[in-house]
């Protein structure tokens, strides 16, 4: 079954202490995005990658990193957490570039304290 | 209080009604939307696209209208069930997009669709 999938699911965590969070895709999909969610805003782009070892900045990227040594993972990480960054996160990927649907993980909600 | 932004739009229909969800669009350069659905607890799932090329398009249960003249992009779902209930929303891309920055791809905040028995 093509599926991306994050981990872990839920996560109550401190302020400062670093935490990764997992993203995999089974499709071969070369773009790969990572979104936070928030009431009232949306979805909002935090960092996406073209393919492999190209990574990009979206539109709220600060207190994000990201890696993408392989195709089928880009993993979330947040070297010192803070509570703003407490939220719902999604993952998803998509085939080639441009005009193709992007599929999404079932998300991570995040609550830094 | 309520905070202004909190709560999403809402439509609710009577089951086995036709359900019209409607997204404004705000860039006219956009060549390619999407509908997506998240139900409570998932993420968003694809239901159905459309490039600008094109002004209606079709799938199982679903139609997408596109206008472009006043960049209004429209959801119709026949025959509503109540595993329609869901918050639906629409993204639009700007197609390919050099250097930096979000990749094209901007999400509206969405609607929620609530089935009455």
């Amino acid at each position: 079954e093509a599926q991306v999938t994050q981990n872990p699911r839920y996560l109550i965590t401190v302020t400062g202490k670093k935490l990764t969070v997992t993203c995999s895709q089974n499709m071969n999909h070369e773009y790969m995005s990572w979104y936070r969610q928030d009431p009232g805003l949306g979805l909002r782009q935090i960092y996406y990658s073209m393919n492999v070892e190209v990574t990009d900045k979206g539109d709220v990227p600060e207190g994000y990193k990201v890696s993408r040594k392989e195709k089928r993972n880009f993993p979330l990480i947040l070297e010192s957490p803070s509570p703003n960054q407490t939220s719902l996160y999604f993952c998803a990927s998509r085939a080639g570039t441009g005009n193709q649907p992007q599929h999404f993980g079932d998300g991570t909600r995040l609550s830094i304290l | 209080g309520e905070s202004v932004g909190l709560h999403l739009p809402t439509l609710s229909v009577q089951e086995g009604d036709n359900s019209i969800i409607n997204c404004a669009y705000s860039n006219s350069a956009s060549d390619y939307f999407i509908w997506y659905k998240q139900e409570s607890g998932k993420g968003p799932q694809f239901i159905i696209d459309i490039r600008s090329n094109m002004d209606k398009r079709q799938g199982q249960r679903v139609t997408v209208l596109l206008n472009k003249t006043v960049k209004h992009l429209s959801l119709q779902i026949a025959a509503t069930q109540p595993g329609d209930s869901a918050v639906y929303f629409c993204a639009e891309n700007l197609g390919s997009k050099s250097g930096g920055g979000a990749d094209g791809l901007t999400f509206g905040k969405g609607t929620h669709l609530i089935i009455q028995p």
